[in-house]
């Protein structure tokens, strides 16, 4: 199976600019969950999609937003940007159904670069 | 909150001795642990993972154990090679919350040849 795939590999956008990263699951895959990595904060739960629905949110503002689409791709959109967005975002797609946990795969991640 | 602690944030072996990374969770319904292993400017992989029923596994070189009670897991290289060099991530899961994964602050391993 093909593994996670995210686009874009590299962005750089300018502070108020938005932003909308997307991420494509290993086939049967309907959980996606989206990730900020930094030096500072490390590897932080931005949100979760699943089946269409978040189905859980991390401590991110409003500017953050996502969504899935009928076929599991999920996209990840940021607007007016600031500065402290700069950051690796990575997505995770998973099995994960209700009431169990299951493993995470990764996809290698948007480089995005606010200046 | 969730919370999950890593120690340490460095560690420095030489080839062929014992690798071991501590975590400590604070949500006691979290019963997944999985660890993740990143390369410089590569993806997490993931590497082994335990769940709350199971207290100790094990895969070739690497074995992860589990206390539930001090809620607390550990993951144990053994016969470390300079390719282990990496940064290592720990996480807790609880089912509750599908898919979210709170992850340690990570540990990076350097193998001295």
């Amino acid at each position: 199976k093909a593994g996670v795939t995210q686009t874009p590999r590299y962005l750089i956008k300018t502070r108020g600019q938005q932003v909308t990263l997307s991420c494509s699951p290993i086939s049967g895959h309907r959980s996606v969950s989206w990730y900020q990595q930094t030096p500072g904060q490390g590897l932080q739960f931005l949100f979760e999609y699943f089946s269409e629905t978040q189905r859980n949110k991390g401590n991110f503002p409003g500017r953050f937003s996502g969504r899935q689409f009928s076929n599991s791709r999920s996209e990840m959109n940021v607007s007016t940007l600031e500065l402290g967005d700069s950051a690796l975002y990575l997505c995770a797609s998973s099995l994960s159904v209700s009431g169990t946990s299951y493993e995470q795969y990764f996809g290698p991640g948007t480089r995005l670069t606010v200046t | 909150g969730e919370n999950v602690e890593q120690h340490p944030s460095t560690l420095s072996v030489q080839e062929g001795d014992s690798a071991v990374i501590k975590c400590t969770y604070s949500d006691s319904a979290s019963n997944y642990f999985p660890w993740y292993k990143q390369e410089l400017g590569k993806r997490p992989q993931l590497i082994i993972d335990i769940r709350s029923n199971v207290g100790e596994k094990k895969d070739q070189r690497i074995a992860v154990t589990l206390n539930k009670t001090a809620k607390h897991f550990s993951l144990h290289i053994t016969e470390t090679q300079p390719e282990d060099s990496a940064v290592y991530f720990c996480a807790a899961s609880n089912p509750n919350q599908g898919g979210k994964l709170i992850f340690g602050q990570g540990t990076e391993l350097s193998v001295k040849p």
